[in-house]
């Protein structure tokens, strides 16, 4: 049974710093991970995606993979309240079984 | 765009209960799921369909019962409510079942267990 491990379970960073979110796989099947955000009260809402070694980023928001060691990680720059959900880390297969990870909530402080 | 609608928001019923909830998807999307999220906790896939008449185990399918008998449309099944599994139940779908394809989330069905 594939496993997906978050880390840290949650996280508080001061309004405008930098917040990093760490996420990895058990099965070397995984060729796709997803960042999705769930604000309280809300579903899940498709954040960013990485397939391919190195770097994406998008705005405010980056995200990491390093497929050897099938880790990535999604740094948020210039945090604002706004980001404050959990954010849900989600592996893919290619046979439509995508697992997710527990999560990490986010705390911004003004 | 398309949307998922879940249908009851809230479904309450005793101990025991066999009790299903629906999802209706516009989107034309091969691909549906089950997910159960706990309060705070990530999401455990429960069922998923490839295409219409397909099922496949999630990692937590034991107690629930799927049926994907058109293309739109995905029902859930729980076979006899328990109180420990009052959750949240979200339905979510994509294009298809190959890597790369967004998930697109309902808003959720609440289980209430009395």
């Amino acid at each position: 049974q594939q496993k997906v491990q978050q880390s840290p379970e949650s996280l508080i960073v001061p309004e405008g710093g930098m917040a990093s979110l760490n996420c990895t796989s058990s099965d070397r099947n995984v060729d796709y991970f997803w960042w999705y955000r769930q604000h309280s009260g809300k579903s899940p809402k498709m954040l960013m995606s990485i397939f391919s070694n190195g770097e994406k980023e998008e705005g405010r928001f980056t995200v990491h993979l390093n497929k050897a060691s099938l880790h990535t990680s999604l740094h948020i720059r210039d945090s604002q309240p706004s980001d404050s959900a959990l954010y849900l880390c989600a592996a893919d297969t290619n046979t439509g079984k995508l697992t997710f990870g527990d999560g990490t909530v986010l705390t911004v402080k003004p | 765009g398309g949307i998922i609608t879940q249908t009851p928001k809230f479904l309450i019923g005793q101990e025991g209960q066999k009790l299903t909830l629906k999802c209706q998807q516009n989107f034309n999307h091969d691909t549906m799921y089950w997910y159960r999220q706990d309060s705070g906790k990530g999401l455990r896939l429960i069922y998923y369909s490839i295409t219409e008449n397909d099922l496949q185990k999630g990692d937590l399918s034991e107690g629930y019962d799927a049926s994907r008998e058109k293309k739109s449309s995905f029902s859930l099944t729980v076979t006899s409510a328990q109180k420990n599994e009052m959750a949240v139940f979200l339905c979510a779908s994509s294009i298809d079942r190959f890597s790369g394809n967004t998930l697109y989330f309902g808003e959720g069905s609440r289980l209430i267990v009395v």
